[in-house]
């Protein structure tokens, strides 16, 4: 049971340049979330998508772009790497975006800007 | 804003030792908490949660009581094992807002040796 999927597990990119994260799940869940995770910080959102075909901002959603791509597949897109981006990225999904529903995290991915 | 504190770390104990992890919350009305742990090289795993006041939730020998008069939700276990290693996170979903917006505590790592 694989559940939440990130791809890659590590990346280093140089300043300016663009990167997909990939991330896809296999719950058949409607809601899904992309996390960075900085030290001192906790988790804290970029963006979010309640179901297929809607995504809205989150926390921090400057420098980020996200597509829904079907109801498996969330990417974030990095279009101009800043150094500021270094930092660990979480994908994960729920049920519904209703309160409460669990949040199930993939396994994240270690990306660093030079 | 709503926002999470939970102690600075990182924790050190011995093996069958009490854990108490502090965490406090900043909110309006009632939110739903949650702490979430993070094993070593892995994403968030739901860990308990507690949806009103007074409310326990309990899970894996883990306990946390839902405290308004407090604004208080600390992690507590009887007996640690190694194996309790990991960075633990406190969260809320705010009472206010339709989604499933978690707001993450800066995380406390616990190192449990033998």
């Amino acid at each position: 049971n694989a559940g939440v999927t990130q791809t890659p597990k590590f990346q280093v990119l140089k300043t300016g340049q663009s990167m997909t994260l990939q991330c896809a799940q296999d719950m058949n869940h409607n809601s899904m979330y992309w996390y960075r995770q900085d030290p001192g910080m906790g988790l804290r959102l970029i963006y979010y998508s309640a179901s297929e075909g809607t995504t809205d901002k989150g926390e921090v959603p400057n420098g980020y772009n996200v597509s829904r791509l079907n109801k498996r597949e969330f990417s974030l897109r990095l279009e101009s790497a800043a150094p500021s981006q270094t930092s660990v990225y979480f994908c994960a999904s729920s049920t519904t975006g209703a309160k409460n529903q669990p949040q199930h995290f993939g396994d994240g991915t270690r990306l660093s800007i030079l | 804003g709503d926002s999470v504190t939970q102690m600075e770390g990182p924790v050190t104990l011995s093996e069958e030792a009490f854990l108490t992890i502090n965490c406090t919350y900043t909110a309006t009305g009632y939110p739903s908490l949650f702490w979430y742990v993070q094993y070593p090289g892995e994403g968030l795993q739901l860990l308990l949660k507690a949806t009103k006041a007074d409310d326990k939730g309990s899970n894996k020998g883990f306990e946390a009581t839902y405290r308004k008069e407090t604004t208080s939700f600390h992690l507590e276990k009887g007996s640690v094992q190694v194996s309790d290693s990991a960075v633990y996170f406190c969260a809320l979903i705010p009472f206010s807002g339709g989604y499933n917006k978690l707001i993450f505590g800066a995380g406390t790592r616990l190192a449990v040796h033998p």
